[in-house]
């Protein structure tokens, strides 16, 4: 159980597109799901907050215009990266917690590796 | 501000035991988590300590204290397909997860 997918799991891009990714929790209901980014050799980092039914919360220094943050149902969250550039090549990975656990850990989707050209 | 610290990279023996070390200086605490993280790939769930001690799973333990703020986890009998990076994390009062930069484990024959 708590399987969380991603798609699509590998993106290239010209530069000024938008991309749309999707988190799926499969088997259990997520009111909240995390998007990262995390780049070569370094550490997760926090993006944002995505809850069920209301606006995200976005970390500092994250662009809300750019990375846009769709929460419509316990089960899928998205993330639209627009107008994106080369900087933003990344891997992004989502995950959610499924609230029915005793313990507050969180699944992670499979990631993103997003390229643009 | 938060700050969660662990080793960079640590080299082992296959067969051999290693531990990873990290401490924390966070906003309140909800629990302290271990994954594992390969190349390429998102990070898997390994450990959860939120009481003192060892927590011990097949060839994994992680300890706890929390007057410390320190952790560790213990790989035994290691394998090739440990190789991997260690993200040692902390859910604050918030319940949001603190990340440490990750250790990279490298098992050599």
């Amino acid at each position: 159980g708590a399987v969380v997918s991603q798609h699509p799991s590998r993106v290239i891009c010209k530069s000024g597109t938008s991309v749309k990714i999707e988190c799926r929790s499969l088997d259990f209901q997520a009111t909240t799901m995390f998007w990262y980014r995390q780049f070569p050799k370094q550490s997760l980092m926090l993006m944002a907050t995505s809850n069920e039914g209301s606006k995200a919360t976005y970390e500092q220094g994250v662009e809300k215009d750019k990375f846009l943050i769709n929460h419509a149902s316990l089960t899928l969250s998205t993330l639209t990266v627009t107008s994106a550039h080369p900087e933003d090549s990344s891997f992004y990975i989502c995950s959610a917690r499924d609230l029915g656990r005793e313990v507050n850990e969180q699944f992670f989707g499979p990631g993103t590796r997003l390229t643009v050209l | 501000g938060q700050n969660i610290d662990q080793p960079t990279e640590m080299t082992a023996t296959e067969g051999a035991i290693v531990q990873i070390n990290c401490t924390y200086q966070t906003s309140g605490f909800n629990g302290l988590f271990w994954y594992q993280q390969h190349a390429g790939e998102a990070p898997t769930f390994l450990s959860y300590n939120v009481l003192d001690g060892l927590e011990e799973k097949g060839r994994f333990s992680s300890f706890l204290s929390r007057s410390k703020g320190y952790s560790y986890l213990l790989l035994k009998e290691l394998q090739m397909k440990d190789s991997a990076s260690y993200l040692c994390a902390v859910m604050d009062s918030n319940y949001q997860l603190i990340w440490g930069a990750g250790t990279k484990l490298i098992i050599k024959p």
